[in-house]
């Protein structure tokens, strides 16, 4: 079946430093990935959409220089957030998707804490 | 823009009554909207629940069902009768194209506790 691995599965990172998670598709091809963030007491606010081939596309309030994304084959996307500070604790969701089926795969998270 | 709406914070149920999760929804760039729940159990990653493409349609899956109403907007959660491992966070969840991305909008989930 379609799996999607996430790791490291929960991360503490010095605030003012960079973090680094990935995001491993088993079983489809990821065509698109989609990244998100759940902060305390909120819903999963969609970062941003990265799609094989086209450029990829960052909701309002996310940026490339803040949450640079690797998407570099049909199995493996990286994301990471850069000068990390408090408000960018929360966990992080990755979500995958085959060009022909509108499903998304997700898997169990990065949670992020910044001390 | 495009969004979900649902019953927010916790809900608490007694085992073997019945439970509504209410889920509305907002698509005004997506043609085609498709809706689905997921769940989230303690400890482990999104799961999906039940998913309905087509307006009118219902799903099921593990004793709960949802209906894709588009009159109203809606995509309510009910089970007749809850157990307590269905203790769980349940997100309702809108997808659909625009511009040509496949994106994909979570509501703010609703936590779950089924006392026995």
């Amino acid at each position: 079946g379609a799996l999607v691995y996430q790791y490291p599965r929960r991360t503490i990172c010095k605030s003012g430093t960079s973090m680094r998670m990935e995001c491993q598709a088993v079983g489809f091809q990821a065509t698109s990935v989609a990244w998100y963030r759940q902060s305390p007491q909120k819903t999963f606010e969609l970062i941003a959409l990265s799609t094989v081939n086209s450029a990829i596309k960052y909701e309002q309030n996310f940026t490339q220089e803040k949450f640079p994304i690797s998407h570099p084959n049909l199995s493996f996307s990286s994301m990471t957030v850069l000068n990390a500070y408090l408000e960018d604790r929360g966990l992080y969701l990755c979500g995958a998707r085959d060009r022909g089926n509108s499903d998304y795969t997700f898997g169990s998270g990065t949670r992020l804490l910044v001390i | 823009g495009d969004s979900v709406t649902q019953t927010e914070g916790q809900v608490t149920v007694s085992e073997s009554k019945s439970l509504i999760i209410n889920c509305t929804y907002s698509a005004t760039s997506i043609a085609y909207p498709n809706l689905f729940w997921y769940v989230r159990y303690p400890g482990e990653g999104l799961q999906l629940l039940l998913k309905v493409i087509t307006a009118g349609q219902k799903g099921s899956s593990r004793g709960f069902e949802a209906t894709y109403n588009k009159e109203t907007t809606s995509f309510h959660l009910q089970k007749a009768s809850v157990q307590e491992s269905d203790s769980a966070v349940y997100y309702c969840a809108l997808s659909g194209s625009n511009t040509g991305y496949q994106n994909f909008y979570f509501g703010k989930g609703t936590s779950l506790t089924v006392i026995p």
